[in-house]
């Protein structure tokens, strides 16, 4: 089946920092979604993509949707201490149901 | 703001007993979904349904069976518990118009079957 790639796995952060990650498939997608998950709670949707080449910002988040429709990325700027958590890319192709990648988690550095 | 509700954030249940987790969407989607997330594995789709009375089985829906009577309610059964069904079971409500197509996530139930 469909599988998505996200890197890097996890990374530390430190506040103000800007971060970067990024999502990467085999197969290409219509859709792109980028979710947040705090522990013991359920993903929220923080932005959503459907163009190749489309880039959407959700405050100090900036995702793009790559121009081959094989990959996704995210970027945090000017981190803070509530950035931390999991974030999930799903891609969707129509008629399909979506595929989540693994996840990377970031966390502050002590 | 899209709301989706899970009748439990945690359940602790015997090994044999039914269980329900309950969903409850209030945007009027038409699609709803169950997944489940466990460590190193991800999410995984169970059941999900595109329209009252419809469901559709997903990548792992042995041992689960999903009930749809209502367009904003989306009930997972385990018929019979087990041990190896202890994980976080999150329902989800999707919106297509067009080729906006985005999926909302409930709180999450976090179920221990003993």
């Amino acid at each position: 089946g469909q599988q998505l790639n996200q890197s890097p796995q996890s990374m530390f952060i430190q506040e103000g920092e800007d971060v970067s990650m990024n999502c990467t498939s085999s197969s290409i997608f219509n859709t792109w979604l980028w979710y947040k998950q705090d522990p013991g709670e359920g993903p929220v949707l923080l932005i959503a993509l459907y163009k190749a080449g489309e880039l959407t910002s959700n405050g100090r988040l900036t995702a793009q949707f790559g121009i081959t429709r094989k990959d996704s990325f995210l970027n945090i700027s000017a981190s803070i201490p509530s950035d931390v958590g999991i974030y999930f890319c799903a891609g969707l192709n129509y008629g399909q149901n979506f595929v989540f990648g693994p996840g990377t988690r970031l966390s502050a550095l002590p | 703001d899209v709301k989706v509700t899970q009748s439990s954030r945690y359940l602790v249940k015997r090994t044999g007993e039914k269980v329900f987790l309950e969903c409850v969407q209030d945007m009027d989607h038409e699609n709803m979904f169950w997944y489940r997330q466990d460590p190193g594995l991800g999410l995984r789709l169970i059941y999900f349904s595109y329209d009252v009375k419809m469901k559709e089985k997903g990548d792992i829906p042995e041992g689960y069976s999903v009930s749809r009577e209502k367009k904003e309610r989306f009930s997972l059964i385990l018929e019979s518990a087990s041990t190896n069904q202890t994980s976080m079971y999150l329902c989800a409500s999707s919106l297509l118009a067009g080729v906006v197509y985005e999926q909302y996530f409930g709180p999450g139930t976090r179920l221990t079957v003993t």
